[in-house]
């Protein structure tokens, strides 16, 4: 059985400030792991993807995570925030295997980005 | 940049009439999904089709959905009996492959609503 847990579900920082959204995640297979970003009214827009390669992911609009095998995480960060990182943001998981591209994900993570 | 693209945006329905939901997923994709999202709870997959059949579903994926590819184009989601809990954001996905090798693209979702 595969799991995403978002430690936050809202998190608030000031613009120009550091972003750290958590995700762990338990899976039976090596996972790949994604984050999306969801504006309001708008589709799930990937932001980056981990498929085994490189630990540190660089994704879009300055954002980043980093897979810890050994913590079963996956958190998303970014140096300096902007007013339009403000969104929903979603910790997501493929399990592989016989899984036919089933994602499975976590409950969101609201970002608020104060002036 | 292609999209994926749903319609309606939002559906308003009485209990018990059936409702079909449309997608059109970007144009030389092969895999296409169905999830939706109950209000405050976690996005959750729905069904996975491939190759004009479905490749997975779920337990909630039951008698009463059903998915086609009536042309080249169009991916639909049919409720048949619409119940009150069926009220939920459906968001429609595409691919090019699965098995986490390529991300998924969302559509940006259709809100239906069960009176």
């Amino acid at each position: 059985a595969q799991s995403v847990t978002q430690l936050d579900s809202h998190v608030s920082v000031s613009e120009g400030t550091p972003v750290l959204l958590r995700c762990n995640y338990s899976s039976s297979y090596s996972p790949s792991l994604f984050w999306y970003v969801q504006h309001p009214n708008k589709g799930l827009q990937l932001l980056l993807k981990y498929t085994s390669a490189a630990t540190l992911v660089k994704g879009i609009n300055g954002f980043e995570a980093e897979f810890k095998k050994s913590e079963t995480s996956f958190h998303l960060t970014k140096p300096s925030a902007h007013m339009s990182d403000a969104a929903e943001y979603f910790c997501v998981a493929n399990a592989g295997g016989t899984s036919y591209g089933k994602l499975t994900f976590g409950q969101g993570t609201i970002l608020t980005v104060h002036p | 940049e292609p999209e994926v693209t749903q319609t309606p945006s939002h559906q308003v329905t009485q209990m018990g009439q059936e409702v079909i939901l449309r997608c059109v997923p970007i144009s030389n994709h092969l895999y296409f999904y169905w999830y939706r999202q109950i209000l405050g709870q976690k996005v959750e997959f729905l069904v996975s089709f491939y190759n004009n059949e479905i490749s997975e579903k779920s337990e909630i994926f039951d008698d009463q959905f059903s998915v086609e590819r009536p042309d080249g184009s169009n991916f639909t989601l049919k409720i048949r009996s619409t119940k009150l809990e069926d009220s939920a954001m459906y968001f429609c996905a595409s691919s090019g492959a699965h098995r986490g090798l390529r991300e998924q693209y969302f559509g940006p979702g259709t809100r239906l609503t069960v009176t």
